[in-house]
C-alpha cells in the first residue's frame, strides 16, 4: 500500500465550478499536510499548508484535514482557467522530508 | 534573490555515462533536498541534507550520490546512468524543518538516458 494515495485524474471542470481534490494516507504520525500546485514543466509551489486536523481558508482555496479518517481535501471555488495545473498533496515527515501523492491534473475549461 | 536554481535544464545521457546535476540556493537555507518525478507520479525523495557536511538517504537513493560542502550548493551525482534514471529532478530548500518552514523548489532538470 502506498503511503499517500491520490487519484491522478484528469479532472475537467467548467469555469466557475468548484474543484474538489483529495488524498488518503496511511501513516498516522503525519502532522503537517500540504497542497502544492505544479504548472506544466515547472517546479511545485506551495499553495496551502495545514497543521493537524481542521480547515484552513485562503481566498478561493479551502484545505481540510480529517486525521481520524486519514483524509485530506482541497476545494477551489469559482475555478478559473489559470487554475489548470497538477495539484499534489504532500505530508511532512521527519527532517522536513515530504511524502507526495501522485498529483491530480485539473483542467478548467472557459 | 534567485531562489533555487538548477542546471542544466535538459540533458540526454547514454547508458553508462555519468553527470552532475547542480543545485544552488541564495536564501541561506540549511535544509536541501533532491526529488525525482516520473511521468504521472508524485515526487520521490532521493537524498537530503540538513547542513553543510551532513547528508542522508531518502526513499530512492540507489544510483545517486550527493555532497554538501557549502550551505549554498547541493550537487547530485549520477554514476553509470541507466534508463530507469530518466526523470525530472527537482531540488528544494528550506530554512529548517519547522512547522512554518516552506520548501522552495527549483525549476527542475529533465534527464533522458538512452
Amino acid at each position: 500500500q502506498k503511503e499517500v494515495e491520490q487519484d491522478p485524474g484528469p479532472l475537467s471542470v467548467p469555469e466557475g465550478a468548484i474543484v474538489s481534490l483529495n488524498c488518503t494516507y496511511s501513516n498516522s504520525a503525519f502532522q503537517y499536510f500540504m497542497w502544492y500546485r505544479q504548472y506544466s514543466r515547472k517546479g511545485p509551489e506551495l499553495l496551502m499548508y495545514t497543521y493537524s486536523s481542521g480547515n484552513k481558508e485562503d481566498g478561493r482555496f479551502t484545505a481540510q484535514v480529517d486525521k481520524s479518517s486519514k483524509y485530506i481535501s482541497l476545494f477551489i471555488r469559482d475555478s478559473q482557467p489559470s487554475d489548470s495545473a497538477t495539484y499534489l498533496c504532500a505530508m511532512r515527515g521527519s527532517w522536513g522530508k515530504l511524502q507526495f501523492g501522485a498529483g491530480t491534473q485539473v483542467v478548467v475549461t472557459p | 534573490n534567485a531562489g533555487v536554481t538548477q542546471t542544466p535544464k535538459f540533458r540526454i545521457l547514454k547508458i553508462g555515462q555519468s553527470m552532475t546535476l547542480q543545485c544552488a540556493q541564495d536564501m541561506n537555507h540549511n535544509y536541501m533536498y533532491w526529488y525525482r518525478q516520473d511521468p504521472g507520479m508524485g515526487l520521490k525523495l532521493i537524498y537530503y541534507s540538513v547542513g553543510a557536511g551532513i547528508t542522508d538517504k531518502g526513499e530512492v537513493p540507489n544510483g545517486y550520490n550527493v555532497s554538501r560542502s557549502t550551505t549554498e550548493d547541493f550537487p547530485l551525482r549520477l554514476e553509470l546512468a541507466a534508463p530507469s534514471q530518466t526523470s525530472v529532478y527537482f531540488c528544494a530548500s528550506s530554512y529548517s524543518s519547522g512547522r512554518e518552514d516552506e520548501q522552495f523548489f527549483g525549476p527542475g532538470t529533465r534527464l533522458t538516458v538512452l
